[in-house]
């Protein structure tokens, strides 16, 4: 089937704009999962929806950060007022069962490359 | 805090040499041992799940295995495709996110 798919796969935008980015999991995965990737590093992580819910938000680096996941599948991540430090690779990933006693693995999309000039 | 350390940060072999990554850990109730493997410009690609000491999974040319501190990645007769950043993660106790290391970037030459 499908794997994730993320849009757009890259935005360039000027210091001081809002920005969205789309990720669309694959098809009957409950969890998902947003990453940042910054050049030469491995992804960090940002925030963890199980469902409709964000269930652990602990990564996102400030209030200017916000993702939300209406309907329980596909997931919009949102940054007001973007600096240059926000450019990097945003990188999306789902998996079937996000419980915490399940052994699930997480499947990534290819990312969006964000530039903020 | 969980951390994830990976060696060497980039490696060069010849097509056909042997060899090895490492990952160290340090985590509160391991909960998975994750590898993953990163072409340019793509997001990474799942490649094994390692859940206790001992455990070993094998997949073509690729091996991995785990023990209590760190787990390795051995590489067998690669060839030049095998070139990609291979990247650890671990899963702690309670947790669902992923905490990464830095990768390593490998290249096989020809």
């Amino acid at each position: 089937g499908a794997g994730v798919s993320q849009t757009p796969s890259n935005k360039v935008t000027e210091k001081g704009k809002y920005v969205e980015l789309r990720c669309d999991p694959i098809s009957g995965h409950t969890a998902l999962y947003w990453y940042r990737q910054s050049l030469g590093q491995g992804p960090e992580f940002l925030i963890y929806f199980q469902g409709t819910g964000a269930a652990d938000d602990s990564g996102l680096p400030n209030d200017r950060f916000f993702a939300v996941r209406p309907e329980g599948s596909v997931s919009t991540l949102k940054i007001q007022r973007t600096e240059r430090g926000d450019s990097a690779v945003y990188l999306c990933a789902s998996s079937f069962f996000g419980g915490h006693s399940s052994y699930n693995e997480q499947f990534f999309g290819p990312g969006t490359r964000l530039t903020v000039l | 805090e969980d951390q994830v350390t990976q060696s060497p940060e980039a490696l060069r072999l010849q097509e056909g040499e042997s060899s090895s990554l490492n990952c160290s850990y340090t985590v509160s109730g391991l909960r998975g041992l994750f590898w993953y493997r990163q072409d340019p410009g793509k997001g990474p690609e799942f490649l094994f799940t390692l859940y206790s000491a001992g455990e070993e999974k094998e997949k073509e040319r690729l091996k991995a295995t785990l023990t209590k501190k760190e787990s390795f990645l051995h590489i067998t007769a690669p060839k030049p495709e095998d070139s990609a950043t291979y990247l650890c993660a671990t899963r702690g106790q309670g947790a669902q996110k992923l905490v990464f290391g830095q990768g390593t970037r490998l290249t096989i030459n020809p």
